[in-house]
């Protein structure tokens, strides 16, 4: 069966960086992308980025673009996803989740992680 | 602030019938890109409930039904259970951020 398994919290402070990694296992892993969500305590669900894991091709929130990098690990059918200069409303559980399908459009996520809670605070 | 508008709270006594909107503009659902949402309990990964406007992954209850016209999306929850109190969520492609995007998200209590 396809699992998703992540790495375990993170507290940071302020201006750190945090790396989430994102272990798969079922499935072909260069066949299907991988999304990253995230969602604030109490808030509702954010799209990141996603990453091809076929061919390292990726996607990001603008909001994003130049804190974050996306990468995988073919070797080991893992998913990494680093976010730099971290501040406090970077504090959020992290998701990673496989797509649907493979097709060239954006596919909707259908399996995902446990989730990693990233803590910011000084 | 999501470029997919869903209203905050819906509810509805067991056996009845709700629905949830999802609104966007010409730059996504509009744009004829297809509408996925998802179901999330508190405490737990988000759930896919229905893919490509309309679709059901297997193991879904017929229960969830999606549509999708002009530049909104509906999800429909019929024979209102217990279990289907959850938080909900549409999603996207916007082509204007070239990126994914998420409804704002809708509470679902069962009264």
């Amino acid at each position: 069966q396809v699992q998703l398994v992540q790495s375990g919290a993170e507290v940071k402070k302020p201006g750190a960086s945090v790396k989430v990694s994102c272990k798969a296992s079922g499935y072909t892993f260069t066949s299907y992308g991988i999304s990253w969500v995230r969602q604030a305590p109490g808030q509702g669900l954010e799209w990141m980025g996603w990453i091809s894991a076929y061919n390292g091709n990726t996607n990001f929130a603008q909001k994003l673009q130049g804190r974050v990098t996306m990468t995988t690990d073919t070797s080991t059918s893992a998913a990494y996803m680093e976010l730099r200069s971290l501040r406090s409303d970077d504090t959020a559980v992290y998701y990673c989740a496989r797509d649907l399908g493979s097709t060239a459009g954006f596919e909707p996520q259908y399996y995902w992680g446990q989730g990693t809670l990233v803590t910011v605070s000084s | 602030q999501s470029v997919l508008t869903q209203p905050p709270s819906v509810s509805g006594a067991p056996g009845q019938r709700v629905i949830i909107s999802c609104t966007g503009s010409s730059s996504n659902i509009g744009a004829g890109y297809d509408v996925h949402w998802y179901q999330q309990v508190p405490g737990t990964a988000p759930k896919l409930l229905i893919y490509g406007n309309s679709n059901r992954p297997s193991g879904v209850p017929d229960r969830f039904s999606g549509s999708k016209s002009g530049t909104s999306a509906s999800l429909a929850i019929t024979g209102l259970q217990a279990e289907d109190e959850a938080d909900y969520y549409c999603q996207s492609y916007d082509s204007s951020l070239s990126r994914g995007v998420f409804g704002t998200g809708t509470k679902v209590t069962v009264l």
